[in-house]
């Protein structure tokens, strides 16, 4: 089963705007991690923000910003201030069991902020 | 604090052929990762390992793919023989927490496979 699931497979956004990328998860573990990386065109995987399951606000990085649902099972990634750099993959991931094994990615949603 | 070193950058081979792709994780980090990341597609995980130990390998093609982490550092990904949906970036991942949910995994710069 589909343990990361984002269905936005793409989005556009103009520059200065804020954005919204979706991300829901499936987990029976209480104890887990989520994560969200950005994938330039370049190639590389650049890490962005944390949510531990068991923290109790939504976690933050400048202009990064993680809204977590622990209820929904969501944890979407709020972009402000769109910047043209901005456009690239963005995927979301997680981390789970007692070993941090199963570190899996979702399918992604290319970002295109227009100026 | 150097990255995750990956090599070679790119390959092609025919199909049938084998390949091996070398990683070096961060200096103390633990948690190895290997991923396969198909064009258009997020990253699939193939093998995880702890120090020497495989923790999770259960989308391993294993009539095709081994993998190995010697000494606990280095690792080596093998493919033989190749197909041509073996086609994709081979991304290499490590990571120092093992018990933890909150360690981020950082990423090498890839190897990119043609199979033709």
């Amino acid at each position: 089963a589909q343990k990361i699931t984002q269905t936005q497979p793409g989005m556009f956004v103009q520059e200065k705007e804020a954005v919204t990328l979706d991300c829901t998860y499936d987990t029976s573990d209480q104890s887990y991690g989520l994560f969200w990386y950005k994938q330039p065109s370049s190639g590389e995987m650049i890490f962005l923000i944390y949510q531990g399951s068991y923290d109790e606000q939504n976690a933050t990085e400048g202009r990064y910003s993680l809204n977590f649902q622990k209820a929904r099972k969501s944890a979407n990634l709020v972009i402000s201030a769109s910047q043209l750099g901005d456009s690239a993959m963005y995927f979301c991931a997680m981390r789970e069991g007692w070993r941090g094994q199963n570190f899996v990615f979702g399918p992604g949603t290319r970002l295109s902020v227009l100026p | 604090e150097a990255g995750v070193a990956q090599s070679p950058r790119y390959k092609i081979i025919e199909k049938r052929q084998s390949v091996a792709f070398w990683c070096n994780p961060i200096s103390g980090h633990a948690t190895l990762y290997w991923y396969q990341q198909i064009l258009g597609q997020g990253p699939k995980l193939l093998i995880q390992f702890q120090n020497n130990g495989v923790v999770d390998d259960s989308q391993l093609p294993k009539d095709r793919f081994s993998a190995e982490r010697l000494k606990g550092v280095d690792s080596t990904l093998k493919i033989q023989p190749a197909k041509l949906e073996d086609s994709a970036v081979y991304l290499c991942a490590s990571s120092s927490g093992h018990l933890k949910e909150n360690t981020e995994a950082f990423f090498g710069q890839g190897t990119r496979l043609t199979v033709v």
